[in-house]
């Protein structure tokens, strides 16, 4: 079965700490894999796309990892701000149709 | 560039009734999908069009959920008639080409609430 499983359910961290948050997955096959944030009331936004033969991404303060072999996917932010938080969703493509499977996201909080 | 948009944002229907939903995608996008998350589990997915024709609609929970895209510019999500498990947010995303780098883009989402 195509699942996402994403780690921790939620995360409470201050503001300029470090956080990484951790998606595993078991799609086939498999496309490419998308971190998206999602403040409270909007649509996802994309933050980084890798395709299978890439193992890291950055994107700002945003800094995606991706291993193939073990099938697992983490996302790195650096010196947290209060707009960081948000949902973080995993989302892995599953076939040529570009189809998404979800993870159920990873909410963060940053405190002042 | 403007956005996907969708109408309405809140949308609170009696169990029974029909509620139809609209997706403007980004103009010149060809692909557009819709998805939906209920309360507590993650976002599925329901169909993908390419222009005006439904390319994949294994996602489509039943026979009341009806979606068109004619003309292959804004398309419609219609539940008739609408059940309680129904109730969640939809949201629409559109993209240029199915493996854009750039992604699908996300409308803000409808929020159905089916009492």
């Amino acid at each position: 079965k195509n699942q996402v499983e994403q780690s921790p359910q939620s995360l409470i961290i201050l503001e300029g700490k470090n956080c990484t948050l951790q998606c595993n997955y078991t799609v086939s096959p498999f496309s490419n894999l998308r971190w998206y944030k999602q403040d409270t009331g909007r649509g996802p936004v994309s933050l980084t796309i890798m395709t299978f033969s890439e193992n890291t991404k950055s994107n700002g303060r945003y800094t995606a990892t991706l291993d193939a072999d073990t099938k697992q996917s983490s996302l790195h932010i650096t010196a947290s701000q209060l707009s960081d938080s948000a949902s973080y969703i995993c989302v892995v493509s599953g076939g040529s149709q570009g189809n998404l499977i979800f993870g159920k996201g990873t909410k963060l909080s940053v405190k002042p | 560039e403007a956005g996907v948009t969708q109408f309405p944002s809140h949308s609170v229907i009696e169990k029974g009734q029909t509620v139809t939903l609209r997706c403007d995608p980004i103009s010149g996008h060809d692909n557009l999908y819709w998805y939906r998350r209920v309360m507590g589990k993650e976002i599925k997915f329901l169909l993908h069009f390419v222009k005006e024709s439904k390319q994949d609609e294994s996602g489509m929970p039943n026979n009341r959920f009806l979606a068109e895209r004619t003309g292959g510019t804004y398309s419609t999500l219609k539940v008739q008639p609408a059940e309680l498990e129904d109730s969640g947010v939809y949201f629409c995303a559109s993209s240029q080409d199915l493996v854009s780098l750039r992604g699908q883009f996300f409308g803000p989402g409808t929020r159905l609430t089916v009492l």
